[in-house]
């Protein structure tokens, strides 16, 4: 079954303590990317790769880091997380961006 | 960057009638995508865009490129079509940036 699998679901962590929400997607995908939707301003893009290595910011993109290092996978770091990164996180892929994404589960972080 | 408008924001239907969700977008795009996102949070790609219209069931979406203009129709609406419609661009070539606008709330009576 084509799928963008994001783990954990559901995280709670403190201000500082570094953390890792992963994203694998099995279609071979080129183009992956993280998003955060916050209310009242809707989704809003952190950071994008179109392939191996190849990464560039969104909208967003202080306070996160990610990598490319294989095609399947897509891990969104937050190094010293802080409150104002509550929000609910999405991965999606695409074969091209301008074709039909994929999104995966999302994540609920907060960050007390 | 692109400026992209969902109206409304919020819509209240009773079960049957027929639902028009509008997007319009401010800089000339490559695609047009519009999302479903359910009450559990989910995503899903209803449609992508970049010319014309497109029917899956009874959803219909159609873009106007000179209009810069986007709708997105159901058709006999139902309950469990409540969700948030959400409208995201890709702005021209060379551009790998996605951008959405804030969503509309569809809420369907029985």
């Amino acid at each position: 079954e084509a799928q963008v699998t994001q783990n954990p679901r559901y995280l709670i962590t403190v201000t500082g303590k570094k953390l890792t929400v992963t994203c694998s997607q099995n279609m071979n995908h080129e183009y992956m990317s993280w998003y955060r939707q916050d209310p009242g301003l809707g989704l809003r893009q952190i950071y994008y790769s179109m392939n191996v290595e190849v990464t560039d910011k969104g909208d967003v993109p202080e306070g996160y880091k990610v990598s490319r290092k294989e095609k399947r996978n897509f891990p969104l770091i937050l190094e010293s997380p802080s409150p104002n990164q509550t929000s609910l996180y999405f991965c999606a892929s695409s074969f091209l961006l301008s074709a039909e994404a994929f999104f995966g589960q999302g994540t609920r972080l907060t960050v007390v | 960057k692109n400026e992209v408008e969902q109206s409304p924001q919020n819509l209240t239907a009773q079960e049957g009638e027929f639902i028009t969700i509008n997007c319009s977008y401010s800089v000339g795009i490559s695609a047009l995508h519009w999302l479903q996102q359910h009450p559990g949070g989910g995503i899903v790609s209803l449609f992508m865009l970049s010319s014309g219209k497109k029917k899956h069931g009874r959803l219909i979406a159609t873009i106007n490129i000179q209009e810069k203009h986007s709708s997105l129709h159901i058709t006999a609406s139902h309950p469990r079509d409540s969700a948030v419609y959400i409208c995201a661009v890709t702005a021209g070539a060379g551009s790998y940036q996605l951008t959405f606008g804030k969503g509309t709330k569809l809420s369907v009576i029985p």
